[in-house]
């Protein structure tokens, strides 16, 4: 089974400028989930989609970065402009819960790590 | 929110010996508590879960002891081997519609040959 396919793996940009990542969860899993993770910290949430609508994005900082999840599947991850702050591994993740009282195991992609000069 | 905590940051073993990484967590009401494993260069990966309805769980080396009154959680591994150096990450949720995890911010364990 394919796991959660990220691209693109790295990428250097200036401040100010734009950035989009993109994520291919696995088939069949209705939840997909955008986490950022700075060097020495966890993952924290930045928004997590059931099919295409968002459940949560309430850590996202709007003004931003943005996120879509046409169609239900794949998904786009987007920062304009960007601060050198927003410097990080980017990651996707995927399950099969659909919600409700069981939460499930969260696949992970390799992320897509961002520096911003 | 929840927060969740970890220590020590940094754990070194020999190997053959035990590991043990401790977490707490804040929230009263969390009630899944999952351990992820990161290593170098790659996404986390789920390695064992407990939900709040049982004390302990056990898969092979690895091992998950659950204390909700104290709101802590721990990790063990034992007979520990090379390939068991990585960051590990403990994570606390609850079923409140969204089901957030909220991560803690890693242990590097090393095992040392």
């Amino acid at each position: 089974e394919a796991g959660v396919a990220q691209s693109p793996r790295y990428k250097i940009i200036e401040k100010r400028q734009s950035v989009a990542f993109w994520c291919n969860p696995i088939s069949g899993h209705a939840t997909l989930y955008w986490y950022q993770q700075i060097l020495g910290q966890g993952p924290k949430l930045l928004i997590q989609f059931q099919n295409n609508g968002v459940v949560d994005d309430s850590q996202l900082p709007k003004d931003r970065f943005s996120a879509e999840r046409l169609k239900g599947v794949d998904s786009t991850l987007k920062i304009q402009p960007a601060k050198l702050e927003d410097s990080a591994v980017y990651l996707c993740a995927s399950s099969l819960s659909r919600g409700g009282s069981t939460i499930g195991e969260l696949f992970f992609g390799e992320g897509s790590r961002l520096t911003v000069l | 929110g929840e927060n969740v905590e970890q220590h020590p940051s940094t754990l070194s073993v020999q190997e053959g010996d035990s590991a043990v990484i401790k977490c707490t967590y804040s929230d009263s009401a969390s009630n899944y508590f999952p351990w992820y494993k990161q290593e170098l260069g790659k996404g986390p990966q789920l390695i064992i879960d407990i939900r709040s309805n049982v004390g302990e769980k056990k898969d092979q080396r690895i091992a998950v002891t659950l204390n909700k009154t104290a709101k802590h959680f721990s990790l063990h591994i034992t007979e520990t081997q090379p390939e068991d150096s990585a960051v590990y990450f403990c994570a606390a949720s609850h079923t409140d519609g969204n089901n957030r995890l909220a991560f803690g911010k890693g242990n590097q364990v090393v095992v040392i040959p």
